[in-house]
C-alpha cells in the first residue's frame, strides 16, 4: 500500500531532551515536507525537500533540523525541544510534476502528536 | 493579513445540500491544493490544481488565476463529507512550499 509512516504517533518528553520523528515514504516521491498544526494558526510548513541533499526552511523552521540522505526517508529532529513546540506534526510526500489525476496532490502521514513538558 | 482565506469558517448543512467553500490568496501561485482533514486527524489531499475545473466523484474544483480565487463544491453532501477543508497555495517560483488557510469546518447533519 503505497503510504508515509510516521513515527511515533504520540510523544511525550522533557524539555531539552533531543528527539527524532521518523518519516518514510514508499512511493519514490521527490518531495517531502514537515509541518506543524496548532489551534488557531493552522498548518504551517517547517521544512521541505526536493530531493535527496536538498532541503529547504519552511516559515517556521526555527528549532528544527531535518536531512535527505536517502529518498525514502527525511526525519525531523528537535536537538534542544521546548514548551512551544508541543503540537501537531504531519510529514508528507508528493511526486514531481503537475497532477494528472485529481487525488495526486500530497500523501499525508498519519501525524505525531508531540508534548514538551 | 493572512496570504490565504478561507471562508466560511464554519458551515452547518443538511444531508443532501449542495456546499461551496471559498479560498482567496494574495500572491502568484503556480498550484492551489485542496486538503480534507477527517475528524481523526488525518488529512487527505483531494485536489492539486493550476486552472480551470477538476471533478472528483461529488468533489468539484475550481480556480480562477486572475481572480486568484478557488472554490470547493460538494454536491448532495452527506454526513461522511463532515471535516475541516483546507486550502493551500504553492507560491510561483517555489517547488514544494506550501501557504496554508485556517481552514473551513463541515457538519453535515441527517
Amino acid at each position: 500500500e503505497a503510504q508515509v509512516t510516521q513515527n511515533p504517533r504520540y510523544l511525550i518528553t522533557v524539555t531539552g531532551k533531543k528527539l527524532t520523528v521518523t518519516c518514510s515514504q514508499n512511493m519514490n516521491h521527490e518531495y517531502m515536507s514537515w509541518y506543524r498544526q496548532d489551534p488557531g494558526l493552522g498548518l504551517r510548513q517547517i521544512y521541505y525537500s526536493m530531493n535527496v541533499e536538498v532541503t529547504d526552511k519552511g516559515d517556521v523552521p526555527e528549532g528544527y533540523k531535518v536531512s535527505r540522505k536517502e529518498k525514502r526517508n527525511f526525519p525531523l529532529i528537535l536537538e534542544s525541544p521546548s514548551p512551544n513546540q508541543t503540537s501537531l506534526y504531519f510529514c508528507a510526500s508528493r511526486p514531481r510534476g503537475q497532477a494528472i489525476l485529481p487525488q495526486w496532490g500530497y500523501t499525508f502521514g498519519s501525524g505525531t502528536r508531540l508534548t514538551v513538558v | 493579513k493572512n496570504e490565504v482565506e478561507q471562508s466560511p469558517q464554519n458551515l452547518t448543512a443538511q444531508e443532501g445540500e449542495f456546499i461551496t467553500i471559498n479560498c482567496s490568496y494574495s500572491v502568484g501561485i503556480s498550484a492551489l491544493h485542496w486538503l480534507q482533514q477527517h475528524p481523526g486527524g488525518g488529512i487527505v489531499s483531494l485536489f492539486m490544481l493550476s486552472s480551470g475545473k477538476k471533478k472528483h466523484g461529488r468533489l468539484i474544483a475550481t480556480i480562477n488565476i486572475q481572480e486568484k480565487h478557488s472554490s470547493l463544491h460538494i454536491t448532495a453532501s452527506h454526513p461522511r463529507d463532515s471535516a475541516v477543508y483546507i486550502c493551500a497555495v504553492r507560491p510561483t517560483g517555489t517547488a514544494s512550499k506550501l501557504t496554508f488557510g485556517t481552514g473551513t469546518r463541515l457538519q453535515v447533519t441527517l
